[in-house]
C-alpha cells in the first residue's frame, strides 16, 4: 500500500501570498495518478487537480499541480480569502486508494 | 444537477451492523465506479471501498476488509455499504463519491461527493 505524507501540517499565510504544499509517496505513483482536494469546514471535499497537474472543471488557474514519481506539489499562486482550507492529496490508479493526512492553510 | 445523497447512518452498538445507501442522480450512474470515503471527527479522509461500473472490480481498505461489503444496483442508481462487526473506530462521516473516469476498472480521481451520513458506534 502506498503511503502519502503531506507537509507541512499547517501553513500560516496572508491573503495574496503564495502557498506551496507537498505530498510525498512511499513508492512511485504510476502514471502520475495523483489528485488534490480542498475541504472547507462542514463541507465535502472538492476535486482541484487530477493526473498530478490537470485542473478539474471550474477550478481557478491560481491552483496548479506538479510533480511525478514520489514527489508532488500543489501551488496556490496568490491566496484568496476562500482558499483557506484543508488540502488532501490522493493516489489512485489501482483498486486501492489512499489519502495523505492533509495540510491546513490558515490565515496568518 | 449531479447529486449524491447518502442515508442510513445513525447510532449503533459495537458488534452490530448497519447498511448505508447512496442515491445518485444527474449522471449515467452505470458508467462510473463509485466509492465510500470516511472522515472521523476532526480527522482526515480515509478511502473505505470502491466498486467499478459493472461490479467487476472491488477494493477495500485493510481496516474494513472482511467486515464491510460494497455493492451497487445500477437499475436503481444506488450504491450501498453493508457494515458488519462495527467498532468504535468506525465512527465517522461516510461520504459517497463518484469516480471521474468512464468505464474504468481501476480508480481515478473523485469528482462528485455527497454531503455524508454520520455513523456513530458506541454502547
Amino acid at each position: 500500500e502506498i503511503v502519502l505524507t503531506q507537509s507541512p501540517g499547517t501553513l500560516s499565510l496572508s491573503p495574496g501570498e503564495r502557498a506551496t504544499l507537498s505530498c510525498r509517496a512511499s513508492q512511485s505513483v504510476s502514471s502520475s495518478y495523483l489528485a488534490w482536494y480542498q475541504q472547507k469546514p462542514g463541507q465535502a471535499p472538492r476535486l482541484l487537480i487530477y493526473g498530478a497537474s490537470s485542473r478539474a472543471t471550474g477550478i481557478p488557474d491560481r491552483f496548479s499541480g506538479s510533480g511525478s514519481g514520489t514527489d508532488f506539489t500543489l501551488t496556490i499562486s496568490r491566496l484568496e480569502p476562500e482558499d483557506f482550507a484543508v488540502y488532501y492529496c490522493q493516489q489512485y490508479g489501482s483498486t486501492q486508494g489512499t489519502f495523505g493526512q492533509g495540510t491546513k492553510v490558515e490565515i496568518k | 444537477e449531479v447529486q449524491l445523497v447518502e442515508s442510513g447512518g445513525g447510532l449503533v452498538q459495537p458488534g452490530r451492523s448497519l447498511r448505508l445507501s447512496c442515491a445518485a442522480s444527474g449522471f449515467t450512474f452505470d458508467d462510473y465506479a463509485m466509492h465510500w470515503v470516511r472522515q472521523a471527527p476532526g480527522k482526515g479522509l480515509e478511502w473505505v471501498s470502491g466498486i467499478s461500473w459493472n461490479s467487476g472490480s472491488i477494493g477495500y481498505a485493510d481496516s474494513v476488509k472482511g467486515r464491510f461489503t460494497i455493492s451497487r444496483d445500477n437499475a436503481k442508481n444506488s450504491l450501498y455499504l453493508q457494515m458488519n462487526s462495527l467498532r468504535a473506530e468506525d465512527t465517522a462521516l461516510y461520504y459517497c463519491a463518484k469516480d471521474s473516469y468512464i468505464w474504468g476498472s481501476y480508480w481515478s480521481a473523485f469528482d462528485i461527493w455527497g454531503q455524508g451520513t454520520m455513523v456513530t458506534v458506541s454502547s
